[in-house]
């Protein structure tokens, strides 16, 4: 069984200082991890997403993730936060087969002036 | 492109009311279509999933119950709405493609129960 933990479900962060968004998994197969994000009222959307190759990862405005095996963790870094960067964020995991994605609980990020 | 339509986008029903969302995709052909369920500030509960026209599978027993008449249309449905039932609705598509199980999702409808 796949599942997924944030740790911590409120982050506040200064603007212009680095973003730190963690996330664990655990996955008996190899997994494919994703990061989505939410603003007020809407759907989720893609930030980034993990599959096979380069473990860093590069998405959406200026976000990154690390997949990191041995310490089966995949955490959400920006080095300098906008205030547009605030929302919530989900780290999510599925197998290969893909029918199913399991979301963490999310994390909303708050970025202060 | 692919554009994934739901409505209505916000809906209040009285208790014991039936319910009607719609989930359309165009754009793309046989997708898996999700429907997910967000409870004020808590994370996704995914509520069915479907691989196919008329394949229909439940995570959660509940009162609610999908549909898919069509490949790029998915229904949640209600007999009798419970206090419970509130939330936030999201409906979310991902293509039948290798290495791109990233999901794709809807505007949602917010759906309260009074």
């Amino acid at each position: 069984a796949q599942s997924v933990t944030q740790l911590g479900s409120h982050v506040s962060v200064s603007e212009g200082a680095l973003v730190l968004l963690r996330c664990n998994y655990s996955s008996s197969v190899p997994p494919y991890l994703f990061w989505y994000v939410q603003y007020p009222n809407q759907g989720l959307q893609l930030l980034l997403k993990y599959t096979t190759g380069a473990t860093l990862v590069k998405g959406i405005n200026g976000f990154e993730a690390e997949f990191k095996k041995s310490e089966t963790s995949f955490h959400l870094t920006k080095p300098s936060a906008h205030m547009s960067d605030a929302a919530e964020y989900f780290c999510a995991v599925s197998d290969t087969g893909g029918f199913k994605t399991i979301f963490g609980a999310g994390t909303r990020l708050f970025v202060k002036a | 492109s692919q554009t994934i339509h739901q409505w209505p986008a916000t809906l209040v029903q009285p208790v014991g009311s039936p319910l009607s969302l719609e989930c359309t995709v165009e754009g793309t052909s046989n997708p898996n279509l999700y429907w997910y369920r967000q409870a004020a500030g808590r994370g996704l509960q995914l509520l069915f999933y479907s691989v196919g026209i008329g394949q229909i599978s439940s995570e959660v027993p509940q009162n609610l119950s999908a549909s898919r008449p069509q490949d790029r249309q998915f229904i949640l449905s209600s007999k009798k709405l419970l206090l419970s039932d509130s939330g936030f609705y999201l409906c979310a598509w991902n293509p039948i493609q290798v290495g791109r199980n990233e999901q794709y999702f809807g505007p949602g409808t917010r759906l309260t129960v009074t």
